[in-house]
Protein backbone atom coordinates (compact mmCIF):
# COMPACT_ATOMS: atom_id res chain seq x y z
CA UNK A 1 0.00 0.00 0.00
CA UNK A 2 1.52 3.21 -1.24
CA UNK A 3 -1.14 5.77 -0.59
CA UNK A 4 -1.54 6.31 -4.00
CA UNK A 5 -4.96 5.95 -5.18
CA UNK A 6 -6.54 6.25 -8.60
CA UNK A 7 -9.54 5.74 -10.67
CA UNK A 8 -10.98 4.19 -12.80
CA UNK A 9 -8.96 1.08 -12.26
CA UNK A 10 -10.41 -0.50 -15.60
CA UNK A 11 -12.30 1.60 -18.38
CA UNK A 12 -13.23 1.11 -22.37
CA UNK A 13 -13.20 3.77 -24.42
CA UNK A 14 -14.22 4.03 -28.53
CA UNK A 15 -11.36 5.66 -30.82
CA UNK A 16 -12.01 9.81 -31.20
CA UNK A 17 -13.52 9.96 -27.91
CA UNK A 18 -11.96 11.50 -24.70
CA UNK A 19 -10.81 10.26 -20.97
CA UNK A 20 -9.94 11.50 -17.71
CA UNK A 21 -7.92 9.67 -15.24
CA UNK A 22 -7.94 10.59 -11.64
CA UNK A 23 -5.19 10.03 -8.95
CA UNK A 24 -4.82 11.07 -5.51
CA UNK A 25 -1.22 11.60 -4.12
CA UNK A 26 0.20 10.24 -0.95
CA UNK A 27 -0.20 12.30 1.83
CA UNK A 28 2.44 14.76 2.31
CA UNK A 29 3.77 14.77 -1.25
CA UNK A 30 3.17 17.72 -3.33
CA UNK A 31 4.52 16.32 -6.53
CA UNK A 32 2.65 13.92 -9.01
CA UNK A 33 3.95 12.50 -11.66
CA UNK A 34 1.85 10.24 -15.05
CA UNK A 35 3.11 7.46 -16.53
CA UNK A 36 2.08 5.18 -19.93
CA UNK A 37 2.64 1.30 -19.48
CA UNK A 38 2.02 -0.14 -22.93
CA UNK A 39 1.73 -4.18 -22.89
CA UNK A 40 5.49 -6.07 -22.44
CA UNK A 41 6.76 -2.49 -21.87
CA UNK A 42 8.25 -0.21 -19.07
CA UNK A 43 6.24 2.73 -17.87
CA UNK A 44 7.13 5.99 -20.31
CA UNK A 45 6.43 9.11 -18.85
CA UNK A 46 4.21 11.81 -19.93
CA UNK A 47 4.45 14.60 -17.27
CA UNK A 48 4.95 15.69 -14.02
CA UNK A 49 2.83 18.44 -11.59
CA UNK A 50 4.88 20.29 -8.78
CA UNK A 51 2.26 23.12 -7.24
CA UNK A 52 -0.51 22.60 -9.50
CA UNK A 53 1.87 23.49 -13.04
CA UNK A 54 3.63 21.12 -15.32
CA UNK A 55 7.16 21.31 -14.73
CA UNK A 56 8.19 18.42 -16.70
CA UNK A 57 7.01 16.71 -19.95
CA UNK A 58 8.17 13.86 -22.17
CA UNK A 59 7.41 12.79 -25.44
CA UNK A 60 3.80 12.78 -26.10
CA UNK A 61 1.66 15.26 -27.83
CA UNK A 62 -0.33 17.97 -26.70
CA UNK A 63 -3.79 15.78 -26.69
CA UNK A 64 -2.04 14.24 -23.31
CA UNK A 65 -3.03 16.92 -20.94
CA UNK A 66 -3.20 17.24 -17.31
CA UNK A 67 -4.16 19.32 -13.89
CA UNK A 68 -3.00 19.25 -10.54
CA UNK A 69 -5.43 20.41 -7.71
CA UNK A 70 -4.68 22.32 -4.42
CA UNK A 71 -4.82 19.42 -2.41
CA UNK A 72 -2.25 17.85 -4.65
CA UNK A 73 -4.86 15.39 -6.12
CA UNK A 74 -4.90 15.16 -9.93
CA UNK A 75 -6.57 14.61 -13.63
CA UNK A 76 -4.81 13.01 -16.68
CA UNK A 77 -7.17 13.70 -19.58
CA UNK A 78 -6.32 12.54 -23.23
CA UNK A 79 -8.77 13.64 -26.21
CA UNK A 80 -9.01 12.13 -29.53
CA UNK A 81 -8.37 8.88 -28.35
CA UNK A 82 -6.43 6.40 -30.55
CA UNK A 83 -6.05 2.60 -30.44
CA UNK A 84 -2.72 2.74 -29.72
CA UNK A 85 -3.46 4.65 -26.10
CA UNK A 86 -4.42 1.18 -24.89
CA UNK A 87 -2.22 0.81 -22.08
CA UNK A 88 -1.94 1.04 -18.11
CA UNK A 89 -1.62 4.65 -17.04
CA UNK A 90 0.08 5.28 -13.93
CA UNK A 91 0.46 7.76 -11.46
CA UNK A 92 3.27 8.34 -8.75
CA UNK A 93 3.49 10.85 -5.87
CA UNK A 94 6.60 12.16 -4.47
CA UNK A 95 7.69 15.41 -2.39
CA UNK A 96 9.58 17.90 -3.54
CA UNK A 97 11.82 20.56 -0.91
CA UNK A 98 14.31 22.45 -1.92
CA UNK A 99 14.87 21.30 -5.48
CA UNK A 100 15.25 17.83 -4.37
CA UNK A 101 12.96 14.90 -5.29
CA UNK A 102 12.03 11.98 -3.01
CA UNK A 103 11.27 8.62 -4.31
CA UNK A 104 8.16 7.96 -6.10
CA UNK A 105 5.64 5.66 -4.89
CA UNK A 106 3.22 4.34 -7.73
CA UNK A 107 -0.51 3.92 -7.23
CA UNK A 108 -2.01 0.69 -9.12
CA UNK A 109 -2.74 2.14 -12.44
CA UNK A 110 -5.92 2.53 -14.60
CA UNK A 111 -6.02 0.09 -17.29
CA UNK A 112 -7.78 1.97 -20.53
CA UNK A 113 -8.39 -0.09 -23.61
CA UNK A 114 -9.36 1.65 -27.15
CA UNK A 115 -11.42 -0.50 -29.27
CA UNK B 1 16.55 5.92 -23.35
CA UNK B 2 17.10 3.93 -20.62
CA UNK B 3 21.07 4.67 -18.89
CA UNK B 4 21.14 0.97 -17.70
CA UNK B 5 21.80 -2.36 -18.76
CA UNK B 6 20.16 -5.42 -17.07
CA UNK B 7 19.60 -9.17 -18.21
CA UNK B 8 16.15 -9.85 -19.72
CA UNK B 9 15.81 -12.60 -17.55
CA UNK B 10 17.13 -14.95 -14.71
CA UNK B 11 16.05 -17.69 -12.35
CA UNK B 12 16.23 -18.34 -8.95
CA UNK B 13 15.24 -21.03 -6.10
CA UNK B 14 13.54 -19.93 -3.16
CA UNK B 15 15.31 -19.25 -0.07
CA UNK B 16 18.36 -18.55 -2.02
CA UNK B 17 19.99 -14.69 -2.86
CA UNK B 18 18.96 -13.45 -6.20
CA UNK B 19 21.58 -11.27 -6.92
CA UNK B 20 20.16 -8.50 -10.02
CA UNK B 21 23.19 -7.00 -11.90
CA UNK B 22 22.85 -3.41 -13.45
CA UNK B 23 24.88 -1.77 -15.80
CA UNK B 24 25.39 2.12 -15.82
CA UNK B 25 28.68 3.32 -17.77
CA UNK B 26 27.61 6.45 -18.07
CA UNK B 27 26.05 7.50 -14.93
CA UNK B 28 26.64 11.16 -13.74
CA UNK B 29 28.32 12.15 -10.29
CA UNK B 30 25.00 13.50 -8.97
CA UNK B 31 22.86 10.65 -10.36
CA UNK B 32 21.46 8.35 -7.81
CA UNK B 33 20.88 4.41 -8.41
CA UNK B 34 17.26 3.41 -8.06
CA UNK B 35 15.70 0.47 -7.82
CA UNK B 36 12.33 -0.25 -8.63
CA UNK B 37 9.69 -3.90 -8.91
CA UNK B 38 6.59 -4.89 -10.56
CA UNK B 39 4.61 -7.62 -9.81
CA UNK B 40 2.05 -8.46 -12.62
CA UNK B 41 -0.65 -6.35 -12.80
CA UNK B 42 0.71 -3.53 -10.15
CA UNK B 43 2.01 -0.23 -9.85
CA UNK B 44 6.13 -0.32 -9.48
CA UNK B 45 6.99 -0.70 -6.24
CA UNK B 46 10.09 1.49 -4.95
CA UNK B 47 13.30 -0.81 -3.34
CA UNK B 48 16.06 1.16 -2.49
CA UNK B 49 18.56 3.43 -4.16
CA UNK B 50 21.98 5.36 -3.41
CA UNK B 51 24.61 7.09 -4.59
CA UNK B 52 28.18 5.20 -3.70
CA UNK B 53 27.98 3.49 -0.63
CA UNK B 54 26.36 0.40 -0.15
CA UNK B 55 23.08 0.48 1.59
CA UNK B 56 20.47 -1.93 3.09
CA UNK B 57 16.94 -1.38 4.26
CA UNK B 58 14.53 -3.84 4.90
CA UNK B 59 13.67 -5.25 0.82
CA UNK B 60 17.11 -5.60 -0.16
CA UNK B 61 20.77 -4.62 -0.57
CA UNK B 62 22.15 -2.49 -2.94
CA UNK B 63 25.79 -2.88 -3.63
CA UNK B 64 27.72 -0.43 -6.14
CA UNK B 65 30.93 -0.29 -7.29
CA UNK B 66 33.79 2.06 -6.34
CA UNK B 67 34.15 3.38 -9.80
CA UNK B 68 30.01 3.50 -9.54
CA UNK B 69 29.68 2.28 -13.43
CA UNK B 70 27.43 -1.00 -12.21
CA UNK B 71 25.54 -2.16 -8.90
CA UNK B 72 23.82 -5.43 -7.87
CA UNK B 73 20.41 -5.51 -5.83
CA UNK B 74 20.01 -8.44 -3.56
CA UNK B 75 17.59 -10.23 -2.22
CA UNK B 76 18.80 -12.04 0.64
CA UNK B 77 16.30 -14.63 1.06
CA UNK B 78 14.00 -14.55 -1.86
CA UNK B 79 10.47 -16.27 -2.12
CA UNK B 80 7.63 -16.58 -4.57
CA UNK B 81 6.84 -13.53 -3.87
CA UNK B 82 9.57 -11.67 -5.23
CA UNK B 83 8.70 -12.99 -8.43
CA UNK B 84 8.81 -9.81 -10.98
CA UNK B 85 10.32 -7.29 -13.30
CA UNK B 86 13.05 -5.40 -11.62
CA UNK B 87 14.03 -1.89 -13.10
CA UNK B 88 17.01 -0.25 -12.73
CA UNK B 89 17.46 3.53 -13.17
CA UNK B 90 19.67 6.54 -12.54
CA UNK B 91 18.32 9.59 -11.76
CA UNK B 92 19.13 12.75 -9.94
CA UNK B 93 17.22 13.50 -7.13
CA UNK B 94 18.23 17.71 -7.28
CA UNK B 95 16.49 18.06 -10.82
CA UNK B 96 12.85 18.82 -10.18
CA UNK B 97 10.49 17.56 -13.31
CA UNK B 98 13.15 14.88 -14.27
CA UNK B 99 11.68 11.41 -14.77
CA UNK B 100 12.17 7.69 -14.22
CA UNK B 101 13.72 6.21 -17.44
CA UNK B 102 12.19 2.94 -17.07
CA UNK B 103 14.05 0.18 -19.27
CA UNK B 104 12.73 -2.98 -20.42
CA UNK B 105 13.71 -4.38 -16.94
CA UNK B 106 15.20 -7.63 -15.74
CA UNK B 107 12.58 -10.25 -15.10
CA UNK B 108 13.00 -12.63 -11.91
CA UNK B 109 11.68 -15.79 -11.67
CA UNK B 110 11.65 -17.31 -7.90
CA UNK B 111 10.43 -20.75 -7.47
CA UNK B 112 10.14 -23.53 -5.30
Amino acid sequence: ETGVTQSPTHLIKTRGQQVTLRCSSQSGHNTVSWYQQALGQGPQFIFQYYREEENGRGNFPPRFSGLQFPNYSSELNVNALELDDSALYLCASSFIQGGHTGELFFGEGSRLTVL
Amino acid sequence: DAKTTQPPSMDCAEGRAANLPCNHSTISGNEYVYWYRQIHSQGPQYIIHGLKNNETNEMASLIITEDRKSSTLILPHATLRDTAVYYCIVRSPNQAGTALIFGKGTTLSVSS
